[in-house]
């Protein structure tokens, strides 16, 4: 699987908009770029994913640059429920069925 | 629906007992995940099925691990005998279908500390 890469931590402060990045040099044009979340305590949970448009959905926007080789995760106001760690994942759309779990990103959200 | 439901939510053995982690994947899902979370090494997959057969188990650290899957419904790791070193959370994950853009749905896991 392509690897990403990610900030190990980020800061924001509560109703500021978050842009959390991805580098993904090596993806292939079969890879989907997948976005999960682990909110403290709980399992993974989805957030987003996209292939080569930018994508948004109720809790957040995906912006993928045009030539594929990094993304970004945007949470338009971020809310202390949104302080998680943040995981980028490229899933090929044929080959893989598996999700690999990278370090992710750590956001912090302070009122 | 109610989700992955995992049993139980927490569990303390001692080194040397037997452990059963068990899922119950959304209905209708074909697909069914097992993965452990430690803080040295993240989130790793273990073995997942299709169809309730084992289709990848490359991640299963030892024969002390084993799963299975007899029906569409629920589906088990077992860890015998259990080490220090499997303390870990351990998630239960289904999807619809797998590859591509298709989600996995996470339960909320099974806190596992061996003694």
């Amino acid at each position: 699987d392509a690897k990403t890469t990610q900030p190990n931590s980020m800061e924001s402060n509560e109703e500021e908009p978050v842009h959390l990045p991805c580098n993904h040099s090596t993806i292939s044009g079969t890879d989907y770029i997948h976005w999960y979340r682990q909110l403290p305590s709980q399992g993974p949970e989805y957030v987003i994913h996209g292939l080569t448009s930018n994508v948004n959905n109720r809790m957040a926007s995906l912006a993928i640059a045009e030539d594929r080789k990094s993304s970004t995760l945007i949470l338009h106001r971020a809310t202390l429920r949104d302080a998680a760690v943040y995981y980028c994942i490229l899933r090929d759309v044929i080959n893989t069925d598996k999700l690999i779990f990278g370090t992710g990103t750590r956001l912090q959200v302070f009122p | 629906d109610a989700g992955v439901i995992q049993s139980p939510r927490h569990e303390v053995t001692e080194m040397g007992q037997e452990v059963t982690l068990r899922c119950k994947p959304i209905s209708g899902h074909d697909y069914l995940f097992w993965y452990r979370q430690t803080m040295m090494r993240g989130l790793e997959l273990l073995i997942y099925f299709n169809n309730n057969v084992p289709i990848d188990d490359s991640g299963m650290p030892e024969d002390r691990f084993s799963a299975k899957m007899p029906n569409a419904s629920f589906s088990t790791l077992k860890i015998q005998p259990s080490e220090p070193r499997d303390s870990a959370v351990y998630f239960c994950a289904s999807s619809l279908f797998a590859g591509g853009p298709e989600t996995q749905y996470f339960g909320p896991g099974t806190r596992l500390l061996v003694l």
